[in-house]
């Protein structure tokens, strides 16, 4: 069965340091996505990044990347010089499927707190 | 180009009472999906809607059911509410390698 796992509850980063939020999942199919998403306090769910399960490169959107491991089922988050507005919830999801019919599960997220 | 939008945004209601949240893609995107949040949780997948059809669903009762208007815009309803519906209820619109979400509806079950 589908399922993801985040095992960090919380995280501390220095203002300007980067960090890696852990991500880890399950599933039999060979074609899923998996992304990235920011939930700050206002509840808005904030879409950061995305990668297929066939992609060769790591996805990279400005200061976010993905660093997916394909062999170890890991799709770790990086964000690098983080910033006093990165402090938020973020949620590991995958979608298995790519076209047609599909459901995304979450991960229970990791509250990452950002320090000046 | 206007994100996803959701009506409205708070509402309070009774137990037993029915209630109907509204959903409007981004535009382009044909596919929506429902999600529930409760507090301090991830979002937990309702079903999903495309051309109009459901076509996957999560593990919920048949309590929860929806619609898909041929201009893509979907619906939620939930009847008979109970206490343990009340939660942040989030709609997405999607194409393959992007999935964007509404700001939710804050449902409060009292």
């Amino acid at each position: 069965a589908q399922k993801i796992t985040q095992t960090q509850p919380g995280m501390f980063v220095q203002e300007k340091e980067a960090v890696t939020l852990d991500c880890t999942y399950d599933t039999s199919d060979q074609s899923y996505g998996l992304f990235w998403y920011k939930q700050p306090s206002s509840g808005e769910m904030i879409f950061l990044i995305y990668q297929g399960s066939y992609d060769e490169q790591n996805a990279t959107e400005g200061r976010y990347s993905l660093n997916f491991q394909k062999a170890r089922k890991s799709a770790n988050l990086v964000i690098s010089a983080s910033q006093l507005g990165d402090s938020a919830m973020y949620f590991c999801a995958m979608r298995e499927g790519i076209t047609g019919g599909f459901k995304t599960i979450f991960g229970a997220g990791t509250r990452l707190f950002v320090k000046a | 180009d206007a994100g996803v939008t959701q009506s409205p945004t708070h509402l309070i209601k009774t137990r037993g009472q029915q209630v109907t949240l509204r959903c409007s893609p981004k535009s382009g995107h044909d596919t929506v999906s429902w999600y529930q949040q409760a507090l301090g949780q991830g979002p937990q997948f309702i079903f999903q809607y495309y051309e109009e059809e459901e076509r996957q669903r999560g593990n919920f009762p048949d309590r929860f059911s929806g619609h898909q208007f041929p201009n893509y815009s979907s619906e939620l309803n939930v009847n008979a509410l109970l206490l343990g519906d009340s939660a942040l209820y989030l709609c997405a619109s999607s194409l393959v390698s992007e999935q964007y979400f509404g700001p939710g509806t804050r449902l409060t079950v009292t």
